[in-house]
């Protein structure tokens, strides 16, 4: 079976331009997740689908980061304009539920804004 | 609020001897506990996790993990390490009200020498 699939792996960019980032997660995962990891930390919360109603994006920073997971199966996160502070690895995962289950994480996408 | 903490961030040992990676946490109310792995420039892995029963929980690559309430501890353990465990592991905390968000540790290198 395969896993969430992320992409770029990589990706750099200059400050002020745009980027979006691609997730697939598990065949039947109905919830998504993208994260935020920086250097050293361990990864934090963005926001949350279930399929494709986001129903916790507390913690996005709105103004400039936005999502969507148009068909509740794929997801992109798009960031407009970058700063340095972005610089991170973001991350996807999925599980089959929320509660007890477990969240499976694809490998990343690693962000440097020069 | 939930939080994680992982009190070391490097543990060493030689290949063989036991290994130990600490891990406490604090929740509202019961928690879902988990133990993920970083390999460089990978996802995270899932390795284990606590929902309810039995205090020892076993996971993959010979892991496993014991979750102490009055303690407020999952401390994960191998008997034998090998080389190859050298990783950056992640303890994880999500509990039953939150039931969703899962709250990270800063994480924990560890080194096996051969």
């Amino acid at each position: 079976e395969a896993g969430v699939v992320q992409s770029p792996r990589y990706k750099i960019i200059e400050k002020k331009q745009p980027v979006a980032f691609w997730c697939n997660p598990i065949s039947g995962h109905n919830t998504l997740y993208w994260y935020l990891q920086n250097l050293g930390q361990g990864p934090e919360l963005l926001i949350r689908y279930e399929n494709e109603e986001a129903v916790d994006d507390s913690q996005l920073p709105k103004d400039r980061f936005s999502a969507e997971r148009l068909k509740g199966v794929d997801s992109t996160l798009k960031i407009q304009p970058a700063e340095l502070g972005d610089s991170a690895v973001y991350l996807c995962a999925s599980s089959l539920g929320a509660g007890g289950e477990t969240q499976y994480f694809g490998p990343g996408t690693r962000l440097l804004v020069l | 609020a939930q939080s994680v903490a992982q009190p070391e961030d490097q543990v060493n040992v030689a290949e063989g001897n036991p290994l130990t990676v600490k891990c406490t946490y604090s929740v509202s109310g019961n928690p879902y506990l988990f133990w993920y792995v970083q390999y460089p420039n990978r996802g995270l892995q899932f390795l284990l996790k606590y929902i309810t029963g039995d205090n020892l929980v076993k996971g993959s690559y010979g892991f496993e993990a014991e979750f102490n309430k009055s303690q407020t501890s999952f401390h994960l353990k191998k008997p034998s390490a090998l080389v190859s465990d050298s990783a950056l592991y992640f303890c994880a905390v999500r509990d039953m009200v939150h039931d969703y968000k899962l709250s990270f540790g800063a994480g924990t290198t560890v080194t096996v020498r051969a």
